[in-house]
């Protein structure tokens, strides 16, 4: 059974630092992994899908990594802004199937 | 209309009540899903319909009754619930592939539940 989790479960930086959330997971026989990004009281915005078949995904200042074999993801933000606070959340697919296996998330705040 | 809505977006209920949450995907997928999001708790799958036909009951207890009339629509049917249902409730919405596996997922904003 697929197992996420997510380090840190909190983080709080500066504006401008760049920085890394990281997320694993239990099961490697993943069809894909996704990140998304909650508002407070929000649903899920989605930020990026990796395949299984790719090692990293980009979107302008979000990059994403997929490394398999250690059953780990990155998600690396670059020049952080406070509009960037949110919590963010990782997810793999149960194997080879459409359900999603979430983390607990990592709540970020980049003060101004 | 756009992506993914759900109704009402905050519900208070009795545990007598009987409510329906509703929730409506504008994006032509053929698979639909409810979530639970409670306080300090992953995101916990409910329910998928794939292509309108249930293929996952993750052990929800019967007070929780899913229906999917077509693949744009799909309910959650509430009755004699418990106040530790109360939670955010999320539908999202994505692309089955036949082959099995799926795009991104799309989520609705969510009803915010309380059980009085």
């Amino acid at each position: 059974k697929q197992e996420v989790t997510q380090i840190p479960a909190a983080l709080s930086v500066p504006e401008g630092e760049n920085l890394v959330l990281n997320c694993s997971f239990t099961d490697s026989a993943i069809y894909n992994l996704q990140w998304f990004r909650q508002d407070p009281g929000k649903g899920l915005t989605s930020l990026l899908l990796i395949q299984s078949s790719q090692r990293e995904q980009t979107s302008g200042r979000l990059n994403a990594s997929l490394d398999k074999s250690s059953g780990r993801s990155t998600l690396y933000i670059a020049a952080s802004q406070p509009g960037d606070s949110a919590t963010y959340l990782c997810a793999a697919t149960q194997g080879g199937s459409e359900k999603l296996v979430f983390g607990k998330g990592t709540k970020l705040t980049v003060n101004p | 209309e756009t992506g993914v809505t759900q109704t009402p977006r905050h519900l208070v209920m009795g545990m007598t009540n009987k409510k329906s949450l509703k929730c409506e995907q504008h994006l032509g997928h053929n698979a639909m899903y409810w979530y639970k999001q409670s306080a300090k708790k992953p995101l916990e799958l409910m329910f998928v319909y794939n292509f309108k036909e249930q293929t996952e009951n993750n052990s929800v207890p019967s007070r929780f009754s899913p229906e999917c009339p077509n693949s744009s629509h799909l309910f959650l049917h509430l009755h004699t619930l418990q106040p530790e249902d109360s939670a955010l409730y999320l539908c999202a919405s994505s692309q089955v592939n036949l082959a099995g596996g799926s795009d991104t997922q799309y989520f609705g904003p969510g009803t915010r539940l309380t059980v009085l």
